[in-house]
């Protein structure tokens, strides 16, 4: 199946400090690339969609300022929690999907568990 | 209501089957997903359906669908301790770029 990373898989930075993480696509080609959030016991909750080489789609309420989101090529996508601070704190989840049979689904990355002190 | 909704909390016995139900609003849904996240993990897709089918089986996991109830289960036989995760049901529809909309997740413990 297809497999999806992020890197890196924990990350512990002081209040004020940037972060980023990426999120790759292995073995195929991903044309769409998702972000998500999840808070403890939670579903998840949709950040934004970017699409290669166009800027990204923000859902409502998610300040685009404050999540960078670049997707550079079919492979990279990077998130980027700018002057983090402690409610930034949570589980980071990517996902992408692919042109053809991938399409119709979304493969996840492992997550990201952010901790800002 | 939710869009999707699913209840929080299964507690089965070791060896027995577990039925996670799933009820969702969207009548133009066109696939139907579970998706299984271990502790601490992210989310691992596990199966789906789509929307004109109205079962799969794949090994020990079996999805129902009845559109007209718009509802999912997921059933797995001979529940084993590693089974242990929490479960999502999510929908997505050919016009919405196949976003799922994800359930809150239900919790299967199993016990020996």
């Amino acid at each position: 199946g297809a497999v999806v990373s992020q890197h890196p898989s924990r990350v512990i930075c002081k209040s004020g400090t940037s972060v980023k993480i990426e999120c790759r696509s292995l073995d195929f080609q991903a044309t769409t690339m998702f972000w998500y959030r999840q808070f403890p016991k939670q579903s998840l909750m949709l950040m934004a969609t970017s699409n290669e080489g166009s800027k990204a789609t923000y859902e409502q309420g998610v300040e685009k300022d404050k999540f960078l989101i670049n997707h550079a090529s079919l492979t990279l996508s990077t998130l980027t929690v700018t002057s983090a601070h402690p409610e930034d704190s949570s589980f980071y989840i990517c996902s992408a999907s692919g042109a053809g049979g991938t399409k119709e689904t979304q493969y996840f990355g492992p997550g990201t568990r952010l901790l800002v002190l | 209501g939710e869009d999707v909704e699913q209840s929080l909390f299964l507690s089965v016995r070791e060896g027995d089957s577990s039925v996670i139900n799933c009820t969702y609003t969207d009548s133009s849904s066109t696939y139907l997903y579970w998706y299984k996240q271990e502790p601490g993990a992210g989310l691992q897709l596990l199966t789906y359906i789509f929307s004109n089918m109205d079962m799969k089986q794949d090994q020990r996991l079996t999805v129902l669908l009845n559109k007209k109830d718009k509802h999912l289960s997921l059933r797995i036989a001979d529940t084993q301790t590693g089974d242990s995760a929490i479960y999502f049901c999510a929908e997505s529809i050919r016009g919405g770029s196949y976003i799922p909309t994800f359930g809150r997740g239900t919790s299967l413990i199993v016990h020996p």
